[in-house]
């Protein structure tokens, strides 16, 4: 089955704790984001990756970090986590060419206290 | 940042009952697109838009891209509680991977 697949769901973490989302793609797709989802906000990019070894800012990018090693996966990284990254944290992936269909992983919510 | 505008930004109607949520910009798209959101799932593509005056429908839903292809429209015809979600569109530009977003309608339908 074809899928975007982000771990963990959820996460409780204090301040300054580092910390890794996981995100991952079976579908061969060259390009992956990460958004993260706020009230009233909709959907700000955070980072994004045209294929692998190549990263680029998106609206929202203080405060995280990226790598992309493989074609599959796309990690997200707070090297230090602050309450306002507290969020709704989506990965996607989309194939090149066609219209920007983007596939969705399930979300991760994240408390930082 | 360009932005799309949705509106409105939240809808809480009858069964039965039909509505129109609004997605508009004062930039030019290439393709437009319209996701729903399920609680704690990520965005689901409903439909793309391509040319300006299109017009698709899937089962109960209408969606219209705008003869300028800068706004687009999704009607919902005799609503289901099914059809409870946050409805985001998002417009394509000049193919670069990226994708604009607007905020979200969140719909209920109350049975």
């Amino acid at each position: 089955e074809a899928q975007v697949t982000q771990n963990p769901r959820y996460l409780i973490t204090v301040t300054g704790k580092k910390l890794t989302v996981t995100c991952s793609q079976n579908m061969n797709h060259e390009y992956m984001s990460w958004y993260r989802q706020d009230p009233g906000l909709g959907l700000r990019q955070i980072y994004y990756s045209m294929n692998v070894e190549v990263t680029d800012k998106g609206d929202v990018p203080e405060g995280y970090k990226v790598s992309r090693k493989e074609k599959r996966n796309f990690p997200l990284i707070l090297e230090s986590p602050s309450p306002n990254q507290t969020s709704l944290y989506f990965c996607a992936s989309q194939l090149r060419g066609g219209h920007n269909i983007q596939y969705f992983g399930a979300g991760t919510r994240l408390s930082v206290l | 940042t360009q932005l799309l505008e949705q509106s409105p930004q939240f809808l809480s109607i009858q069964e039965g009952e039909n509505l129109t949520v609004y997605c508009n910009s004062s930039s030019v798209f290439s393709s437009l697109q319209w996701y729903r959101q399920e609680p704690g799932e990520g965005p689901v593509l409903l439909v793309t838009v391509v040319t300006g005056g299109e017009v698709k429908k899937l089962k109960r839903l209408t969606f219209q891209f705008g003869d300028a292809r800068k706004d687009s429209s999704l009607h919902i015809t005799a609503a289901q509680p099914g059809d409870t979600g946050l409805y985001l569109c998002a417009g394509e530009k000049d193919s670069n991977y990226q994708l604009i977003w607007g905020a979200g309608t969140k719909l209920i339908i109350k049975p």
